[in-house]
C-alpha cells in the first residue's frame, strides 16, 4: 500500500549547524504535505507545509523543499537550536478528498552541545 | 485559547474494561480527527468529523472502537472492551477549514495502558 516514510531515524547535529531532515513518499497522489515537530510528552505541532504546486517554501529559520519527480520532501533547519531537540514527523494528505493525514515514522533529531 | 483539550491526560486500565478518551475542540473549528500513537506503527488517523458528521472511519482497528460528536466542540472515543495491543498515546486535533486550508492542531493526548 501507499505510504510515508522517513530515511533515518535519528539525526545528531552540533549546535550552530544546519540540519536536514529526509522524508520519501509514495502516494503520487498526494498534493500537500506538512512537517511537524514533537516534543517529548506534547502533541505534534505544525511547522511549516507545502502544496504539491511549489518546490520551495520557506519560513523561520525552516525551508521545506519538494522534489516530485522523485517523490522526496525534505526539512531544513538554519542554525540549530537545543530548543530544536525534538521527533520530526513528515506528513501527507491525498488530493483524492480525504482530509485525514498520514504520517512517516519519524526523525528524532539530537542537538550536540 | 487553551487550545485542544483532551482528558484524562494518563489512563491505565485492565483488559476488558470499557475505556472512554475526551476532546474538546478549539473553539470555532469544525473538524475533528482522532489519531492513535504508537512505536510500531507510528501516527495513525482513525476517524476524522467534518461540522459533526463522520467522514472517513476506515483507520477504526474494529468493532470494539467508536467515537462520537455529541456537539460541536466535543467528541469522545471508546474502546469496549479494552485490549492490551490498545495501549498507546492517542491524540485529537481540530482544524478550522477544510481541504488544504485549515492546519491541524494537536492535543497533549492520553496516554492508554491496558494491562
Amino acid at each position: 500500500g501507499e505510504s510515508v516514510g522517513l530515511h533515518l531515524p535519528t539525526l545528531s547535529v552540533q549546535e550552530g549547524d544546519n540540519s536536514i531532515i529526509n522524508c520519501a513518499y509514495s502516494n503520487s497522489a498526494s498534493d500537500y504535505f506538512i512537517w511537524y515537530k514533537q516534543e517529548s510528552g506534547k502533541g505534534p505541532q505544525f511547522i511549516i507545509d507545502i502544496r504539491s504546486n511549489m518546490d520551495k517554501r520557506q519560513g523561520q529559520r525552516v525551508t521545506v523543499l519538494l522534489n516530485k519527480t522523485v517523490k522526496h520532501l525534505s526539512l531544513q533547519i538554519a542554525a540549530t537550536q537545543p530548543g530544536d531537540s525534538a521527533v520530526y514527523f513528515c506528513a501527507e494528505k491525498d488530493g483524492g478528498g480525504a482530509d485525514g493525514l498520514t504520517f512517516g515514522k519519524g526523525t528524532h533529531l539530537i542537538i550536540q552541545p | 485559547d487553551a487550545g485542544v483539550i483532551q482528558s484524562p491526560r494518563h489512563e491505565v486500565t485492565e483488559m476488558g474494561q470499557e475505556v472512554t478518551l475526551r476532546c474538546k475542540l478549539i473553539s470555532g473549528h469544525n473538524s475533528l480527527f482522532w489519531y492513535r500513537q504508537t512505536m510500531m506503527r507510528g501516527l495513525e488517523l482513525l476517524i476524522y468529523f467534518n461540522n459533526n458528521v463522520p467522514i472517513d472511519d476506515s483507520g477504526m482497528p474494529e468493532d470494539r472502537f467508536s467515537a462520537k460528536m455529541p456537539n460541536a466542540s466535543f467528541s469522545t472515543l471508546k474502546i469496549q472492551p479494552s485490549e492490551p495491543r490498545d495501549s498507546a498515546v492517542y491524540f485529537c486535533a481540530s482544524r478550522a477549514g477544510q481541504g488544504l486550508r485549515g492546519e491541524q492542531f494537536f492535543g497533549p493526548g492520553t496516554r492508554l495502558t491496558v494491562l
